[in-house]
């Protein structure tokens, strides 16, 4: 069965620190992964997507992530977080077969002045 | 404007009163679906259907319906809630054949979400 594990699940940080968001899944046949943020009292929104090609994926507002076949991990990067960036983020996988997406659990990225 | 829109984003009931929330998309999406976010469970997927009278269930559907009547509505319904149903609750639509040209490789389009109260 495919799964998606956030293995952080708030993520405390400074403005203008890095930041990385870590996940992991699992799944046996051929995935797709995606990264969505959620606002306070707003919907879900795509930050980016890994469908193939290179494994270094750039989304919006300065994020990217990086596809790791081997260690099975897609985890979110941002060198310099700003106020604004304080969100829940999701990390979902869509399997090739179906167009369902599995969703982890969500991190909560909380940036202090 | 490419959308999907909830309708209503929040609503207080009480239990066994049959309630529908509603969701509407312009985008000609074939694929919807619905999940419910709870927190630290993330997203959980209700129901989806990949095309007009074609429907199925997800994860959690005990307790919901669903019908896709026409290609850009697809309301939950609640026959008989309980509090157990509270929940934040979003709409989703995607294309089922994207660039890529195979499913679940397409971007998928949240609504604003409702926030159901079973009282």
């Amino acid at each position: 069965a495919q799964s998606v594990t956030q293995l952080d699940s708030q993520v405390p940080v400074f403005e203008e620190a890095p930041v990385e968001l870590r996940c992991n899944y699992s799944s046996s046949v051929s995935v797709y992964l995606f990264w969505y943020v959620q606002y306070p009292n707003q919907g879900l929104q795509l930050l980016l997507k890994y469908l193939s090609g290179s494994t270094l994926v750039k989304g919006i507002n300065g994020f990217e992530a990086e596809f790791n076949k081997s260690q099975t991990s897609f985890h979110l990067r941002k060198p310099s977080v700003h106020i604004s960036d304080t969100a829940e983020y999701f990390c979902a996988v869509g399997i090739g077969s179906q167009g369902n997406l599995i969703f982890g659990k969500g991190t909560k990225l909380s940036v202090k002045p | 404007e490419a959308q999907v829109t909830q309708n209503p984003r929040y609503l207080i009931t009480v239990t066994g009163k049959k309630l529908t929330v509603t969701c509407s998309q312009n985008m000609n999406h074939e694929y919807m679906s619905w999940y419910r976010q709870d927190p630290g469970l993330g997203l959980r997927q209700i129901y989806y259907s990949m095309n007009v009278e074609v429907t199925d269930k997800g994860d959690v559907p005990e307790g919901y319906k669903v019908s896709r009547k026409e290609k850009r509505n697809f309301p939950l319904i609640l026959e008989s809630p309980s509090p157990n149903q509270t929940s934040l609750y979003f709409c989703a639509s995607s294309l089922l054949r994207g660039r890529y040209t195979l499913v679940g490789s397409t971007e998928a389009f949240f609504g604003q979400g409702t926030r159901l109260t079973v009282v």
